[in-house]
């Protein structure tokens, strides 16, 4: 089955440490996103790209740096210059069509130790 | 800009009580709307989607009619269940260019026996 998978589920980093989210997609979709989530609160793009070798920054950026030498693969790095990085990170992905929405990865919850 | 705007919550309900979560939004053109389901950690799922005026999109029991006359999208159900306890999320496709979704700040539904 097609879908798009976030690993690991749970991280753990110590402050100071640069760590990598995962994200992979067999749906064949050309865009893919990235956003973090805080408790209670809704979604904020953090990097989105429309094609491979190419991204642009989402509304909180800083802090985050991202690739996209697939199209199957967007990982996420979130560098020891993010001030609050503990969240839950959500990957989603989706076609040029706008009618179809995206399809979101199950999460990965990074917590600052 | 374009925009979404939710009811806030939590919404509480006893099960099999009637459930509307107001959504309403602010675009140019014609978007698409949708709303998503987040249970407990987890990733978002599309619950129902609208594509043009007047479409109501249906599913597990939840509809929404897209309503271009009032700008909304109200999503309801006749009988919750406890299950149905999650966060909503109302959400429309910017049209033109890349598709770019905008969310609402989502709401939390709690549901009780």
């Amino acid at each position: 089955d097609g879908g798009i998978t976030q690993s690991p589920k749970y991280l753990f980093r110590k402050e100071g440490q640069n760590v990598t989210l995962s994200c992979e997609q067999n749906l064949n979709h050309d865009a893919m996103y990235w956003y973090r989530q805080d408790p209670g609160q809704g979604l904020r793009l953090i990097y989105y790209s429309q094609i491979v070798n190419d991204f642009q920054k989402g509304d909180i950026a800083e802090g985050y740096s991202v690739s996209r030498e697939k199209k199957e693969s967007f990982p996420l790095t979130v560098t020891s210059a993010q001030k609050n990085p503990t969240a839950f990170y959500l990957c989603a992905s989706s076609i040029e069509k706008e009618i179809y929405g995206y399809t979101f990865g199950s999460g990965t919850r990074l917590t600052v130790v | 800009g374009n925009s979404v705007t939710q009811m806030e919550g939590p919404v509480t309900l006893s099960e099999e009580a009637f459930l509307t979560i107001n959504c309403t939004y602010t675009a140019t053109g014609y978007p698409s709307l949708f709303w998503y389901v987040q249970y407990p950690g987890e990733g978002l799922q599309l619950l129902l989607k609208a594509t043009k005026a007047d479409d109501k999109g249906s599913n597990k029991g939840f509809e929404a009619t897209y309503r271009k006359e009032t700008t909304s999208f109200h999503l309801e159900k006749g009988s919750v269940q406890v299950s149905d306890s999650a966060v909503y999320f109302c959400a429309l496709s910017k049209t033109g260019g890349y598709n770019k979704l905008i969310f609402g700040a989502g709401t939390r539904l709690a549901v009780h026996p």
